[in-house]
Parts: C-alpha cells; structure tokens; sequence
C-alpha cells in the first residue's frame, strides 16, 4: 500500500543548475498538488495539476518553475537555473477526487539545497 | 485574500496538560477546514476535518475541533497530551469548491515526559 512517493529525499544544486522533482501520487490518484515550505513558513500552494492538465498554478513564480503530470510518469516539479532563496522543502500530495474528500495525502518531500 | 492563521508558533508542554492550538480563518461562504500533523520525520498526514454539520469535529488520537463560525475559528484540542504527541501541527482551509487547501505556517508542539 505504497503512499505518495517523491524523490529525491534530498538534492543539492549550485546556482544556475536546473533541479528536478519527482512525485509518483497513491494509486488511484488522478490529482496532484505541490506546495514549498521555506523556513519559518508553512506550507505555500504551487500548484494543481491532474493527468496532462495544469488546473491551477497560481502559486507558482512566474518564472524558472514548471510542471507537469504526463499520462505516465510521475509528476514533475522543474525548476531552472536555481538560485538560493530556492532552498526550501518541497511537499507533493495527492487525492483520488480533486479535494471532494477534503483529504490530501502527501509524500514525505524534497529538500533542495542551492549552494 | 484566504488566509488561515496559527499564532501560537511553539508550544511546549508537559505529559498530561492539555492542549489548544489556535487556527483562524479569512473566508467567507463555506469553507472546509482541517488539521494535519507531521511526526519528526514523517509526512503530513490528517487528523480530522469539518465539511458541515455538527461543529465539534473529532479525530484520531484523541483529538478534537471546534468550527466557531462566528469567531473564524477551527481550534485544535487535546484533554491530555503525551510525549508522542510531539509534532508539528497545520491547520488548513479551503473555500467550497475550490479544492486547494491554504496552510497556516504551523504550530511546534514539544510534549516532555
């Protein structure tokens, strides 16, 4: 009964690099979201995706941030050319029904380190 | 703007006191809200929620909420806390409908033995 799944636990990147995050939602589950907690903050909404469609992603910087949820695959957090206020955690979550449940269920998330 | 808002940052506490984290919220019309809790070094994962109906909200491990419509409230409580308790606590919200859950920034428990 595997939960939210993301890797990798941690990553270190220099400044400039380009940073992947991977996020493989519960079985079952069509919808994912992503959120990014900074120190001292709590969790940020980024955005809202389900299979090959973006439904929000207005939390998401304008620029260097993208994602994506493919038809296969997990989804994909990419952030390019890294810098180091970027340094955060970064939560995926899944559910089955788009939050009709009230329910997200998250993975234990991605900690980037920007040198 | 929809906000949710947790005061109390850390909490520390010991064995047997009880507990109330405060959680305030900015929406209007309906709202669904919850309270999630992260062990040390585990994931998010939920404690208890309130769609509708009656506002004394219980969840797992003996806590409970109250959604106090009138005070914007959704407090978080525990009669008698255990050093397992020790966690990080988030409460969150969402407007009917919109499906995106907005977390408050948390609120550090440390329960001594």
């Amino acid at each position: 009964n595997a939960g939210v799944m993301q890797n990798p636990r941690h990553l270190v990147r220099r400044r400039g690099q380009e940073a992947r995050l991977r996020c493989s939602p519960m079985k079952g589950h069509s919808h994912v979201y992503w959120y990014r907690q900074l120190p001292e903050e709590g969790l940020k909404f980024m955005v809202y995706l389900q299979k090959e469609n973006i439904i929000d992603e207005s939390g998401m910087p304008k620029e260097r941030f993208s994602a994506e949820f493919p038809k296969e695959g997990p989804s994909i957090l990419r952030i390019q050319q890294v810098v180091r206020g970027d340094s955060a955690a970064y939560f995926c979550a899944s559910s089955p029904s788009g939050g009709i449940t009230g329910e997200l269920f998250f993975g234990e998330g991605s900690r980037l380190t920007v040198l | 703007a929809q906000s949710v808002s947790q005061h109390n940052h850390h909490v520390i506490l010991s064995e047997a006191a009880s507990l109330e984290l405060g959680c305030n919220y900015s929406y209007g019309g309906t709202v669904n809200l919850f309270w999630y809790v992260q062990y040390p070094g585990q994931h998010l994962q939920l404690l208890l929620k309130y769609f509708s109906g009656d506002p004394l909200v219980k969840g797992i491990k003996g806590f409970e909420a109250e959604f106090i419509k009138s005070k914007f409230s959704f407090n978080l409580r525990k009669p008698s806390v255990q050093w397992s308790d020790t966690a990080e606590y988030f409460c969150a919200g969402e407007s009917g409908g919109s499906y995106i859950p907005t977390f408050g920034r948390g609120t550090s428990l440390i329960v001594h033995p």
